[in-house]
């Protein structure tokens, strides 16, 4: 059965760095998204993106990160000059098909645990 | 807008059941919801878009109300691997994000 694949699955960095968290989305899915999960809390969205570009974000999502699809089967999360609170667990999804102006069944990889001391 | 989920927690032995209900205070476009196990990614369980509209996955099924702005999940015959944390998330028109509730933490003990 086709999955979302995240690496890596721990990433470890110090407070400023810059880090970039990867994804392999399911092959024939059309729409992307990153979420993020501080432990023990609820599951936030980042940002969607669809046809080469981004679709939505949210308030999290301001210009210390980025999204890129570098070629046919990567999904990049990247985030500049990481502080103490980016610490969480990030969540790469993919989605077939748009339902008609809402979204379609997302399918979530295993995570990322961020970790910035 | 978040929904709300309620209860925060529930505990059972193997074999009861359950009702998590998910809330909102603006009209759901559509409802989603998701099992997490700890230290794991969250796993689709079920998709209802219309109002009225209930759907099955073994012994877990969901309903939802539009009019309310609710729905409710239903485990029935609760068995261990049910253990995790359920979450609903609201579609929003127009947009593809999702949007989750807080979670419901359930235990299944034997």
């Amino acid at each position: 059965e086709p999955e979302v694949t995240q690496t890596p699955s721990h990433q470890v960095t110090q407070m400023g760095q810059e880090v970039i968290l990867r994804c392999v989305p399911i092959s024939n899915h059309l729409y992307f998204y990153w979420y993020r999960q501080i432990l023990g809390q609820k599951v936030e969205f980042l940002v969607s993106f669809y046809n080469n570009e981004i679709s939505e974000k949210s308030e999290i999502f301001d210009d210390q990160f980025s999204v890129e699809r570098p070629d046919g089967s990567n999904f990049t999360l990247k985030i500049r000059s990481t502080k103490l609170e980016d610490s969480a667990m990030y969540f790469c999804a993919s989605s077939g098909y748009s339902l008609a102006g809402g979204p379609g069944e997302q399918f979530f990889g295993p995570g990322t645990r961020l970790t910035v001391l | 807008q978040q929904p709300v989920q309620s209860p925060q927690a529930v505990i059972l032995r193997e074999g009861e059941d359950a009702v998590i209900n998910c809330s909102s205070s603006k009209a759901l476009y559509s409802v989603h919801w998701y099992r997490q196990k700890h230290g794991e990614a969250p796993v689709f369980l079920m998709i209802l878009l219309k109002g009225g509209e209930q759907k099955g996955h073994e012994k877990i099924s969901a309903s939802f109300n539009e009019k309310k702005q609710q729905s409710s999940l239903y485990l029935t015959a609760s068995q261990l691997s049910y253990s995790g944390t359920y979450f609903c998330a609201s579609g929003v028109q127009g947009a593809q994000k999702l949007v989750f509730g807080q979670g419901t933490r359930l235990t299944i003990n034997p």
